[in-house]
């Protein structure tokens, strides 16, 4: 069964500070997005990735196929990163199978 | 540069209405993804289509149907509203080969009164 599993569920933290959201999977998949809801909004989507790591701005996502890992690095956080952060994963082409979320709160 | 366009926004219905909503995907995508993310839920996949086929089948109702047509745009057509439907529905469009980078569209939230 194909599994995407997050954590941590709820994240809070002070303004500055580096936050790490986790992302793990059950079988090999072909890519993972990151992606981010703000509170009643769309969904935007930040990285894909099949391997190695990306960058953009203060966001870094990084995917250990190995491990079938992913994790998403906010450094230097601020309160307008304060949103839902989903990763989904592609196994093979089929639909995308999305985590739980991980809703995180910088605090000012 | 072009992204996915979902329209309308914002679609306020009664009861055993009808609606319908669109997905423009971005050009030269040939796939297209349906969800639907109630409040405080996780997105559930409802339906895909790949050139104009049906390709994949989740947990869509009976009540729904959708199709996707020769411009690659797909329509999600839902009748007998129900107070549960009111969600945000988004659609995701791919190119199918290549393994390439899925595009989201903003959404369209349906409030079912």
């Amino acid at each position: 069964k194909n599994e995407v599993e997050q954590s941590p569920q709820n994240l809070t933290a002070q303004e500055g500070e580096f936050i790490t959201i986790n992302c793990s999977y059950s079988v090999g998949i072909s890519a993972l997005h990151w992606l981010q809801q703000h509170p009643g909004g769309g969904i935007v989507s930040l990285f894909m990735l099949s391997s190695g790591k990306k960058k953009h701005g203060r966001l870094i996502a990084t995917i250990n196929i190995q491990e079938k890992h992913s994790s998403l690095h906010i450094t230097a956080s601020h309160p307008r990163d304060s949103a839902v952060y989903i990763c989904a994963a592609h196994f093979g082409n089929e639909k995308l199978t999305f985590g739980t979320g991980t809703r995180l709160t910088i605090i000012p | 540069a072009a992204g996915v366009i979902q329209s309308p926004r914002h679609l306020i219905k009664e009861k055993r209405e009808t609606a319908t909503l669109k997905c423009y995907p971005i050009p030269r995508h040939d796939t297209v993804y349906w969800y639907q993310q109630g409040p405080g839920q996780d997105p559930q996949f409802l339906i895909s289509f790949y050139e104009k086929m049906q390709s994949d089948k989740g947990s869509i109702p009976d009540r729904f149907s959708a199709q996707q047509f020769s411009d690659y745009h797909s329509e999600l057509n839902m009748s007998s509203l129900e107070l549960g439907d009111s969600a945000l529905y988004f659609c995701a469009s791919r190119y199918w080969a290549g393994n390439t980078e899925a595009f989201f569209g903003q959404g369209t939230r349906l409030t079912v009164v």
